[in-house]
């Protein structure tokens, strides 16, 4: 099955400084990475995505971009806010929507 | 992205019991997935939720142990049977998204056996 890993598992970055995690897979047949943001006692939410016929995606301060020959892919966030703090998981899934999940980043934003 | 309910959202459970959860989406799905998160870690597959036909496990998950309804397009329930610790957990419902593969998920129902 996919094994998706996910570094770093936590990171602290000062207010306005950007934030990258990254994420391997290893099932090739793998099309579709989603991002999520998990806040203490809600469920994920789906804050970006990116598909395996594209390389990079942007939405406002958060972006991702895919190497699907090296099988990683990666969320950046810049200008990074305080309610950016929250935990942050990567996905990797084909087209059973089945999904397989990293281990999640702690992401702590310093004021 | 849909609309999903969960029922309940946190409970506190005696050893040996079991728990029913519910999951209500705002408009029909073919498929509904349940996924546990156990404390501090990562959301893992429990089980496909077809309606009409029964669920499909992941490795590791049982029917006796997490069996699963699916009566019609918009609800199913999850119960966690014979409860120990172990399987003090977040469970969490999952709906495909109308594009593709996207998967939106609802609030979990944050589970503690004592």
């Amino acid at each position: 099955g996919e094994n998706v890993e996910q570094h770093p598992s936590t990171l602290s970055v000062q207010e306005g400084d950007s934030a990258v995690i990254k994420c391997t897979y290893s099932d090739s047949a793998s099309n579709y990475f989603p991002w999520y943001k998990q806040e203490l006692g809600k469920g994920p939410q789906l804050i970006i995505d990116i598909r395996s016929n594209v390389g990079e995606k942007k939405d406002q301060r958060i972006a991702v971009t895919l190497n699907k020959t090296a099988k990683h892919f990666s969320l950046h966030i810049t200008e990074t806010q305080p309610e950016d703090s929250a935990v942050y998981f990567c996905a990797a899934g084909a087209s059973d929507y089945k999904l397989s999940f990293g281990a999640g980043t702690t992401v702590t934003v310093r004021a | 992205s849909a609309v999903i309910s969960q029922k309940p959202s946190r409970d506190i459970c005696q050893r040996g019991t079991s728990l029913t959860i519910q999951c209500q989406v705002d408009s029909q799905v073919t498929m509904m997935f349940w996924y546990r998160q156990q404390p501090g870690q990562s959301l893992t597959l429990i089980a496909t939720a077809n309606q009409g036909s029964e669920a499909t496990y992941e490795s590791g998950f049982v029917i006796d142990k997490f069996p699963i309804s699916r009566p019609n397009l918009t609800f199913s329930t999850l119960t966690v049977s014979n409860m120990s610790p172990e399987d003090s957990s977040i469970y969490l419902c999952s709906v495909p998204g109308r594009v593709n593969t996207e998967a939106f998920f609802g609030q979990g129902t944050r589970l503690t056996v004592v």
